[in-house]
């Protein structure tokens, strides 16, 4: 069975410094996804940012990056400058095979971020 | 980026009651999900639907009912809330051309049962 395990509930960083958020999956599959989501305190998930399991480079997206280590299951999300507004939950998640061609997503707990002015 | 919109945002019902939240989406998606989570936890898939008149139950048993008649409407119905439907329920669609087949996901719906 899938599993997504997130080991920091909460993490604090000063407002322009980067912060890596740890992400650690479990699967037996050879193709899979791993998602960042990020939740703000008014509730909607905000995708940030996808890594596919035969993706050679590490995802970017802007600010954010993905420390793929694909021997070790890890996919940590790096938010580089942290601003106060990257306040909020984050989720990592798998997407797992639920049918021939669909998927469905199995998510971690959450780490919730704070940004220090 | 999806438009996907859920009412009502917020909910407060007593015990008993019959509720509705309501899910639509503009992109011509032909997935969409429904998901529970309680404050500061993970999100639990309750319901999903593969098009019109497809719909599954997902991981987290639920007392909750959905249909599927139209593209871009997805509707979640309990017939009696209780206490225990208290929680944030989250609504997304993906489109299943892509790759990726990102989940895209509304604001959501806090509902509180007296």
């Amino acid at each position: 069975a899938q599993k997504i395990t997130q080991t920091q509930p909460g993490m604090f960083v000063q407002e322009k410094e980067a912060v890596t958020l740890d992400c650690t999956y479990d699967t037996s599959d050879q193709s899979y996804g791993l998602f960042w989501y990020k939740q703000p305190s008014s509730g909607e998930m905000i995708f940030l940012i996808y890594q596919g399991s035969y993706d050679e480079q590490n995802a970017t997206e802007g600010r954010y990056s993905l420390n793929f280590q694909k021997a070790r299951k890890s996919a940590n999300l790096v938010i580089s400058a942290s601003q106060l507004g990257d306040s909020a939950m984050y989720f990592c998640a798998m997407k797992r095979r639920s049918g021939a061609g669909s998927y469905q997503l199995t998510f971690g707990k959450g780490t919730k971020l704070s940004v220090i002015p | 980026e999806a438009d996907i919109y859920q009412t009502p945002r917020y909910l407060v019902i007593g015990t008993g009651k019959k509720i509705t939240l309501e899910c639509s989406q503009t992109m011509g998606h032909d997935k969409m999900y429904w998901y529970q989570q309680d404050p500061g936890m993970e999100l639990h898939l309750i319901h999903y639907s593969y098009g019109v008149n497809s719909t599954e139950k997902g991981d987290l048993s639920s007392e909750s009912t959905v249909s599927r008649i139209r593209t871009e409407h997805f509707p979640l119905t309990l017939e009696s809330a209780r206490p225990s439907h208290t929680s944030q329920y989250l609504c997304a669609s993906s489109d299943t051309t892509g790759i990726i087949d990102t989940q895209y996901f509304g604001p959501g719906t806090r509902l509180t049962v007296l």
